[in-house]
């Protein structure tokens, strides 16, 4: 089946970049996404790629897909306290027009002064 | 637009108790998803409907489960009897279509003592 992983931890000085990567087993994945969560709240969508893309910038976040190395990136630019949280990469086949997300286990990002 | 909305936010029930947990999806979403998050296994999808039909339960733990979603705007999660290792957070999601996000409530916490 699907495996999507991510390392657990990551903690970088706040203005540093920061990078939270993923790796998944799917070669059929189409979209790929990146999820936050906040102490107590829900998941909150960030951004998502389509397969047959290989790079996408929104803001301060920057996304790199490399489909051979079946491996995902998120880059957060001048990370600041608000950045720390949980960040969950998750993948879907794509076939059907209801398939199902997998998520990975999720890195925690903590942002010290 | 109110986003997904769950209810309750909280539920603390005794073990044996029936427990119903509520979600009403973004209007014109036709895909919706039940995920249960806790520290051991992560995200796990439980069930998903596609157009108010169920798709793939095989998420669903056992025949304590039952899900139904009798219209466009409102779906269920049953468990009866409940157990302690039920105790987690409830995700409702729904999206519309491929290509598109999933948007997320903010969840129930459940826990049966």
């Amino acid at each position: 089946g699907e495996d999507v992983e991510q390392s657990l931890f990551l903690s970088v000085r706040e203005g540093d970049s920061s990078v939270i990567n993923c790796t998944y087993t799917d070669s059929s994945s189409t979209y790929l996404y990146w999820y936050k969560q906040e102490p107590g709240a829900g998941l909150q969508l960030l951004t998502y790629i389509f397969s047959n893309m290989d790079m996408k910038q929104d803001q301060r976040l920057t996304v790199l897909l490399n489909k051979k190395d079946k491996h995902l990136s998120l880059r957060i630019a001048d990370t600041q306290t608000g950045d720390s949280a949980i960040y969950f990469c998750a993948e879907t086949p794509g076939t059907g027009t209801a398939s199902k997300l997998t998520f990975g286990t999720g890195t925690r990002l903590q942002v010290t002064l | 637009d109110a986003g997904v909305i769950q209810s309750p936010r909280h539920e603390v029930t005794e073990m044996g108790q029936e427990v119903t947990l509520r979600c009403k999806p973004i209007s014109g979403h036709n895909s919706l998803f039940w995920y249960r998050q806790t520290m051991m296994r992560g995200l796990e999808l439980l069930i998903y409907f596609n157009n108010n039909v169920p798709i793939d339960d095989s998420g669903m733990p056992e025949d304590r489960f039952s899900a139904k979603m009798p219209n466009a705007s409102f779906s269920t999660l049953k468990i009866q009897p409940s157990e302690p290792r039920d105790s987690a957070v409830y995700f409702c999601a729904s999206k519309i279509g491929q290509g598109s996000g999933y948007t997320f409530g903010s969840g129930t916490r459940l826990t049966v003592v």
